[in-house]
């Protein structure tokens, strides 16, 4: 069965610091989810896009975070600088088709720890 | 923000026993869905049920939504230790990506 794959699966950095996390979705998911999620907390959406195109950034700190989807396939979510309170699981998930009925499918997420 | 909130927070039960889990949100919905997510892992779709559906079965889920009160409920049957989990309903408005409750912590004891 096909899975959005994600990596790394764990990261430690030290504050001031640049991080990366790489994202591939499900073949031929056009709508990829980039979430934040607490530890205790549900996840919060942080960006989403359709194709290569960014539908909705409103949430993302974006004076330190950015988000692409070049070629509308893989997708990377950089923080720089990080903070403590970066903190937090980051989930991926993507979407195949049109509509208000079709699922989610989230990837393993990674785990993020800012000393 | 959190759209949904889900009630309670946390629950403890014995295996084979029944596990209720509520959610309630706050705006107009086009359907609502429920996750399950282990420790540490990403969330597995288990349910949808659409705003004009009033409950919903899978295997030993059963979902009820009701739009008028805003709420939904999660019954898992027979519960198994494996069932333990966080569990999250999340609702879909068609206007931007999912928006999900806060979580019930799920302990089922063997």
């Amino acid at each position: 069965e096909a899975e959005v794959a994600q990596s790394p699966r764990y990261k430690i950095t030290e504050k001031s610091q640049a991080v990366a996390f790489w994202c591939d979705p499900i073949s031929g998911h056009a709508t990829l989810y980039w979430y934040r999620q607490i530890l205790g907390q549900g996840p919060e959406l942080l960006v989403q896009f359709q194709d290569e195109s960014v539908v909705d950034d409103s949430q993302l700190p974006k004076d330190r975070f950015s988000a692409e989807r070049l070629k509308g396939v893989d997708s990377t979510l950089k923080i720089q600088p990080a903070e403590l309170g970066d903190s937090a699981m980051y989930l991926c998930a993507s979407k195949g088709l049109a509509g208000p009925t079709d699922t989610q499918y989230f990837g393993p997420g990674t785990r993020l720890t800012v000393l | 923000s959190q759209q949904g909130e889900e009630d309670p927070q946390a629950l403890s039960i014995q295996e084979g026993e029944n596990a209720t889990m509520n959610c309630s949100y706050k705006t107009s919905i086009n359907n609502l869905q429920w996750y399950r997510q282990n420790s540490g892992r990403g969330l597995v779709h288990l349910i949808l049920i659409r705003s004009n559906e009033r409950e919903k079965h899978s295997g030993r889920l059963r979902v009820t939504l009701d739009t008028s009160k805003k709420s939904s409920s999660l019954l898992i049957t027979a519960s198994r230790a494996a069932d333990t989990a966080s569990y999250f309903c999340a609702t879909d408005t068609g206007r931007r990506a999912l928006t999900f409750g806060s979580g019930t912590r799920l302990q089922v004891q063997p």
